[in-house]
């Protein structure tokens, strides 16, 4: 149980347009959801948290207007990079958290992104 | 804000052999949880084992486990009979105790070795 799937899990775009990632959880509901961002040989940095019906919280320094977040139910939650540029191009993970005690958090497989 | 600080870039360790990876963090709170993730080259994260603040008993896993000290706020994670297949990326992670706390704070990661 407890499974989180990404897609695509690799995509490549043109410079200045828009790409979505999408983020599911297969057999459990997420209230919450993260994004995160992983460049080569570094940690994981937070971009956003989303919680159902409501709009994300971005962590400071991570563009609203470029990061476009939504969480419109409680299986899907969306990463839409709008008006991409090379330097965005990274590895992005999502993960989702469930609706019962557990402080778990379960991670989907990533998406690498190249813009060219 | 609290961070999470791994010292050892990089461990190498002989199959069969025992690693203990570093892991320190700060906080003013008393009620958190603390988690190892590991990244391998695939780069799916997986939960390795989870140790609550307010447990004094130590979280133990198979060939994994902690020592957690409190007062040091250190959790340092051993890996005994090492495995070609626990060469990764290993990530220790705080989160808050707080109810309304969601939000995963990394540490910036050690890469195991394994040696056969």
């Amino acid at each position: 149980g407890a499974v989180v799937s990404q897609h695509p899990s690799w995509v490549i775009c043109k410079s200045g347009t828009s790409v979505k990632i999408e983020c599911r959880s297969l057999d459990f509901q997420a209230t919450t959801m993260f994004w995160y961002r992983q460049f080569p040989k570094q940690s994981l940095m937070l971009m956003a948290t989303s919680n159902e019906g409501s709009k994300a919280t971005y962590e400071q320094g991570v563009e609203k207007d470029k990061f476009l977040i939504n969480h419109a139910s409680l299986t899907l939650s969306t990463l839409t990079v709008t008006s991409a540029h090379p330097e965005d191009s990274s590895f992005y993970i999502c993960s989702a958290r469930d609706m019962g005690p557990r402080v778990e958090q379960y991670f989907g497989p990533g998406t690498r992104l190249t813009v060219t | 804000a609290q961070t999470v600080t791994q010292s050892q870039p990089e461990m190498s360790v002989q199959e069969a052999e025992t690693v203990t990876l570093s892991c320190t963090y700060d906080t003013s709170e008393s009620d958190y949880y603390l988690f190892w993730y590991k990244q391998p080259p695939s780069r799916q994260m997986i939960l390795v084992i989870r140790q609550e603040a307010y447990k004094q008993q130590n979280a133990t896993e198979n060939r994994f486990s902690v020592n957690f000290q409190k007062a040091a706020k250190s959790f340092s994670l051993k890996i005994s009979d090492s495995q070609l297949g626990d060469a990764a990326m290993y990530f220790c992670a705080y989160r808050t105790g707080k109810a309304a706390g969601n939000k995963l704070t990394f540490g910036g990661g050690t890469r195991v070795l394994v040696k056969p």
